[in-house]
């Protein structure tokens, strides 16, 4: 069992370029979550899905978008990439969006540098 | 507005005993989570509390004071390989994890 898996590892990308980065989760998650982190602040939410079809928008969504077309990919796009989202990303997912005791677990990260 | 207060940096020995606080204010409160992140790495789930009192687990505890907005993450018998950062998030009344920026711990021999 993977748990999560993220794509690209890392990628340096030309300001004004499209991306995509990819997460995959095979532990049949309902809720899935994109963070950013940037040193000296907290992990920020980008966007999430708490359900296969639906999208929301977290604390920093400017510039992102997402889509949740089936339980296990949540891909997250850069339409048209800036220096200021030079930064680590997270893919995460829990069981459950309604927190509890559930749990989020994180993917190995995407490094992107955008110059 | 939403706040999640951790020092930025503390340091310890090898064995010894370690208290790595949190404090909050945050629209509702459905629970507290500690996550330890080594670097360059993926942050893992330490611990949750949601009612006030004391949890334990292994060498790690995790404190929690609704009233006071405060917890604190206690590790003990402390190794080399708990260098990392110590993560405090809270969820919110709309069930979003609210992060702190982490706590680096450094561990001397």
């Amino acid at each position: 069992i993977a748990g999560i898996t993220q794509a690209p590892t890392s990628q340096i990308l030309a300001a004004g370029r499209r991306m995509t980065l990819r997460c995959t989760q095979d532990m049949r998650h309902n809720a899935m979550y994109w963070y950013r982190q940037d040193l000296g602040l907290g992990l920020r939410l980008i966007h999430y899905s708490n359900t296969a079809g639906t999208t929301g928008k977290g604390e920093v969504p400017d510039g992102y978008s997402v889509s949740r077309a089936n339980t296990d990919d949540f891909p997250l796009t850069l339409a048209s990439a800036v220096p200021s989202q030079t930064s680590v990303y997270f893919c995460a997912s829990s069981d459950s969006p309604s927190g509890g005791t559930d749990t989020q677990y994180f993917g190995p990260g995407t490094r992107l540098t955008v110059l | 507005g939403q706040n999640i207060d951790q020092p930025t940096e503390m340091t310890a020995t090898e064995g010894a005993i370690v208290q790595i606080n949190c404090t909050y204010q945050t629209s509702g409160f459905n629970g507290l989570f500690w996550y330890q992140q080594h670097a360059g790495e993926a942050p893992t789930f330490l611990s949750y509390n949601v009612l006030d009192g004391l949890e334990e687990k292994g060498r790690f505890s995790s404190f929690l004071s609704r009233s006071k907005g405060y917890s604190y993450l206690l590790l003990k018998e402390l190794q080399m390989k708990d260098s990392a950062s110590y993560l405090c998030a809270v969820m919110d009344s709309n069930y979003q994890l609210i992060w702190g920026a982490g706590t680096k711990l450094i561990i001397k021999p």
